[in-house]
């Protein structure tokens, strides 16, 4: 089957320690990005990749890293230097068309990160 | 301001009742629109694409207006599955990196009762 997955689906950690987030893809899709949602928020990103070995900040990248080193694979590693880390993580994946347009995201089920 | 911004709600409707969003976004540059559901505790899912010419699927109808930067989606009789948080999502362009990406509202909550 196709599709974006996530893992773990849940984690803890504690305040001071690097935690790296999985997202793979086997859909072929070029673009892959991170977002954040809060509690009765809506999702905000954090960093975006339009092709391998290449990826942009988002609107809230400081406090986290990432890296593209295959089609597949685009993890997030949330550092110690992300003062509110608690949250609900989205990974998501879309074709770019002509343009860079970017086609519908489709989504992992996400990671919930709770700091302990 | 805001890239993307929707009434957050909640939308509270009994069932059968037709029930509209609106969504702004700032860039004038921006192509591409969708509409997203997403169930409490859940990712989001795709609703519809949005098209310049509007599009209906069903009970649900998208329509854009350029010149007023703002999607709309209407939801006709109202089912209680309907109750989610709904998302506009525009494919906007990010000046400082020359790149475009999907940006997300924070989502309009409709709860549909009996």
């Amino acid at each position: 089957d196709g599709g974006i997955t996530q893992s773990p689906k849940y984690l803890f950690r504690k305040e001071g320690q690097n935690v790296t987030l999985s997202c793979e893809q086997n859909l072929n899709h070029d673009a892959m990005y991170w977002y954040r949602q809060d509690p009765g928020q809506g999702l905000r990103l954090i960093y975006y990749s339009q092709i391998v070995n290449d990826f942009q900040k988002g609107d809230i990248a400081e406090g986290y890293s990432v890296s593209r080193e295959k089609k597949e694979s685009f993890p997030l590693t949330v550092t110690s230097a992300q003062k509110n880390p608690t949250a609900f993580y989205l990974c998501a994946s879309s074709i770019t068309g002509q343009g860079g347009l970017n086609t519908e995201a489709f989504f992992g089920q996400g990671t919930r990160l709770t700091v302990v | 301001r805001k890239e993307v911004e929707q009434d957050p709600g909640p939308f509270n409707v009994p069932e059968g009742a037709t029930v509209a969003f609106n969504c702004t976004y700032s860039n004038s540059a921006s192509q591409s629109f969708f509409w997203y559901r997403q169930d409490c505790r859940k990712e989001p899912k795709l609703l519809m694409s949005v098209y310049s010419s509007g599009n209906e699927d069903g009970r649900f109808t998208a329509q854009l207006n350029r010149a007023s930067q703002y999607i709309s989606l209407l939801i006709r009789d109202s089912k209680l599955s309907d109750s989610a948080t709904y998302l506009c999502v525009v494919n906007r362009w990010l000046m400082d990196t020359g790149r475009r990406a999907l940006t997300f509202g924070s989502g309009t909550r409709l709860q549909v009762q009996p």
